[in-house]
């Protein structure tokens, strides 16, 4: 089964609107971790966000933020006031269990932001 | 230094030649990953090196042969591979603990003939 999933098609998204990034996850290990990456199209792999399961409030970084709706195995990606420079693929994962080092990483969505 | 660098940026081989991809941190991480990416695809995890010692191989063929000198570096022996090989190979690294992120390395685009 899908650990991770990501359904949306590529997405168009004006400059300065916010854009939210669908990820639903499958476990049932009461102890994981989600990230959010983003790959633009030089390849390098770029850390935006984590939760964690116990974690009682959204993870915030900058104009980042992460929905976290645990009954419903959510956890979408909030980019507020997009940017050119956001133009990029971006990818869910998790990692299941404490002390794990396997992350499992969803199909990814392009973002294209226009001006 | 909270990156990691990788070299080459592109490599193009042969199907006989040996060549190796080479991979530095200097963050003090115990934890070291290989990742193989094909294009519109998400990163397949390869290898991954906890405190200097091989902890997960992913039934990756014995063509690729990883290497970890030290703490800091993470080296991918390469030899005899097959075209579909090409790909972009990334590296990661984290702490070591659980719940950390793990950083990656811009990669390295490599074309087998």
């Amino acid at each position: 089964a899908q650990k991770i999933t990501q359904t949306q098609p590529g997405m168009f998204v004006q400059e300065k609107e916010a854009v939210t990034l669908d990820c639903t996850y499958d476990t049932s290990d009461p102890s994981y971790g989600l990230f959010w990456y983003k790959q633009p199209s030089s390849g390098e792999m770029i850390f935006l966000i984590y939760q964690g399961s116990y974690d009682q409030q959204n993870a915030t970084e900058g104009r980042y933020s992460l929905n976290f709706q645990k009954a419903r195995k959510s956890a979408n990606l909030v980019i507020s006031a997009s940017q050119l420079g956001d133009s990029a693929m971006y990818f869910c994962a998790m990692r299941e269990g404490y002390g794990n080092n396997r992350l499992a990483f969803g199909k990814g969505n392009q973002v294209v932001v226009i001006p | 230094d909270t990156e990691v660098t990788q070299t080459p940026k592109h490599l193009v081989m042969g199907m006989t030649n040996k060549k190796s991809l080479k991979c530095e941190q200097h963050m003090g991480h115990r934890a070291m990953y290989w990742y193989k990416q094909k294009a519109k695809k998400p990163p397949e995890l390869m290898f991954v090196y906890s405190y200097e010692k091989l902890s997960i191989n992913e039934s990756v063929p014995s063509r690729f042969s990883p290497e970890c000198p030290n703490s800091s570096l993470l080296n991918l022996h390469l030899h005899a591979l097959q075209p579909e090989d090409s790909a972009l190979y990334l590296c990661a690294s984290s702490p070591g603990q659980a719940n950390n992120e793990q950083f990656f390395g811009p990669g390295t685009r490599l074309t087998v003939l």
